[in-house]
């Protein structure tokens, strides 16, 4: 069975930073692309990041750009987000999700890790 | 960016009856390899999001055929043909044609 566990959640005061950990079971995880996606308490869904199966390409939208990074341990099965100067409206579920890379589509999806960043 | 929309925002269906979501993007989702990256995510209350649809019409294995996705280019649909109570949750559309991935406000599916 095919499972990721995202791990290192917690409260943190703004400026703050957090390392989130994911990893991953039941797959082949040097052929995948990594999401990370989060969701805001009551509210909808935000891509945070994307990295290549290689870990060569990774992306991010404006809202975290500059200050989260993605990075991924082949070896250990595992994605991380290193998340720092952290805001209050960076609180929120944490999501680790395998891209599909020919669908584009993320396809299994962790149970998440909240990330509270308040004073 | 590309924006996302979702119409309705919240539909009460009763059970047993077609339930339709709308899902439009503010510029064509067709990707210069030919393929559009729309895809369909279904979050029942308390779990994580879980994949439905993807390039527009696929269902992903072990979704019930009474799920099915249409559209092109900047409007897409997804029809439940008899709604469940498993049904219930929020549904978004999701864009990975181009960056930064966009996903739709999601639209909240319950039961009268």
């Amino acid at each position: 069975e095919v499972q990721l566990l995202e791990s290192g959640g917690g409260l943190v005061q703004p400026g703050g930073s957090l390392r989130l950990s994911c990893i991953a079971s039941g797959l082949r995880f040097n052929y995948y692309a990594m999401n990370w996606v989060r969701q805001a308490p009551g509210k909808g869904l935000e891509w945070v990041s994307t990295i290549s199966n290689t870990g060569v390409d990774t992306h991010y939208p404006d809202s975290v750009k500059g200050r989260f990074t993605i990075s991924r341990d082949n070896s250990k099965n595992t994605v991380y987000l290193q998340m720092d100067s952290l805001r209050v409206e960076d609180t929120a579920i944490y999501y680790c999700a395998r891209l599909l890379w020919e669908f584009r589509a993320v396809d299994i999806w962790g149970q998440g890790t909240m990330v509270s960043v308040s004073s | 960016d590309i924006v996302m929309t979702q119409s309705p925002l919240s539909s009460p269906v009763t059970l047993g009856q077609p339930a339709s979501i709308s899902c439009r993007s503010s510029q064509s989702l067709v990707h210069a390899d030919g393929n559009t990256y729309l895809s369909w995510l279904q979050q029942r209350p308390g779990q994580p999001p879980r994949l439905l649809i993807y390039h527009i019409s696929n269902r992903f294995p072990g979704v019930p055929d009474r799920f099915s996705g249409s559209g092109a280019g900047t409007d897409f649909t997804l029809k439940i043909s008899r709604v469940e109570a498993e049904d219930v949750g929020v549904y978004y559309c999701m864009q990975a044609t181009q960056y930064p991935q966009t996903f739709g406000p999601g639209t909240k599916v319950d039961i009268k």
